[in-house]
């Protein structure tokens, strides 16, 4: 069973803080993990990926991986209004299948 | 570069009436992929097509639904008939052989 679990949320941070967004899955064999931003009414859109171990940063955003942990993460630096939103976690399963997303987190930054 | 069109973006219908929604995908992309959003249950893989051929409906929920791709520019998700259950927003997504997915503006269906 392919699975994708995230902490629905929500999540409150405030103006400025480091949001931290987790996502866990269920196959030690995954090569491609995304991140997908949704607003309020509005469609996914993606934001970042990742396939190694690590840290990769765009901007304010940072992802982290850990295969060993079946564990990535997003964090936002100085989080703005403006991020408040749904993020979703996209995994590619080996198989040659479709990715899997997980449910979501809901994010609300405070001013 | 146009992204993916989805038409109607709002879809009012009352139950027992046939609904066709309509999608395209981003020129040269050679996947498409049907979705059904609900806040109970997330984000739902419907059917997904590669190179206009479908592989997967095994998400389709009932005999009700039904999607074609009769060419690469174009695929229609149809709901015949109805029922206020099926409202949700659906989008569409396309991507070419990575795995990364750009969805389109989705279509607000609802079913009285």
């Amino acid at each position: 069973q392919k699975e994708v679990e995230q902490n629905s949320g929500p999540l409150s941070v405030p103006e400025g803080a480091i949001a931290s967004l987790n996502c866990t899955y269920s196959d030690r064999g995954s090569q491609s993990f995304f991140w997908y931003r949704q607003y309020s009414g509005k469609s996914p859109e993606l934001i970042m990926s990742i396939y190694s171990n690590g840290d990769k940063e765009d901007g304010r955003f940072t992802a982290q991986l850990n295969k060993a942990s079946q564990y990535v993460s997003l964090l936002i630096r100085d989080s703005q209004p403006s991020d408040s939103a749904t993020y979703l976690c996209a995994v590619y399963f080996p198989g040659n299948t479709p990715l899997v997303f997980g449910k979501g987190t809901r994010l609300s930054v405070i001013a | 570069d146009a992204g993916v069109i989805q038409s109607p973006r709002h879809e009012v219908t009352e139950m027992g009436q046939e609904v066709t929604l309509r999608c395209k995908p981003i020129s040269g992309h050679n996947s498409l992929f049907w979705y059904r959003q609900t806040m109970m249950r997330g984000l739902e893989l419907l059917i997904y097509f590669n190179n206009n051929v479908p592989i997967d409906d095994s998400g389709m929920p009932e005999d009700r639904f039904s999607a074609k791709m009769p060419n690469a520019s174009f695929s229609t998700l149809k709901i015949q008939p109805s029922e206020p259950r099926d409202s949700a927003v659906y989008f569409c997504a396309s991507s070419t052989r990575q795995p990364e997915q750009y969805f389109g503006p989705g279509t607000r269906l609802t079913v009285t």
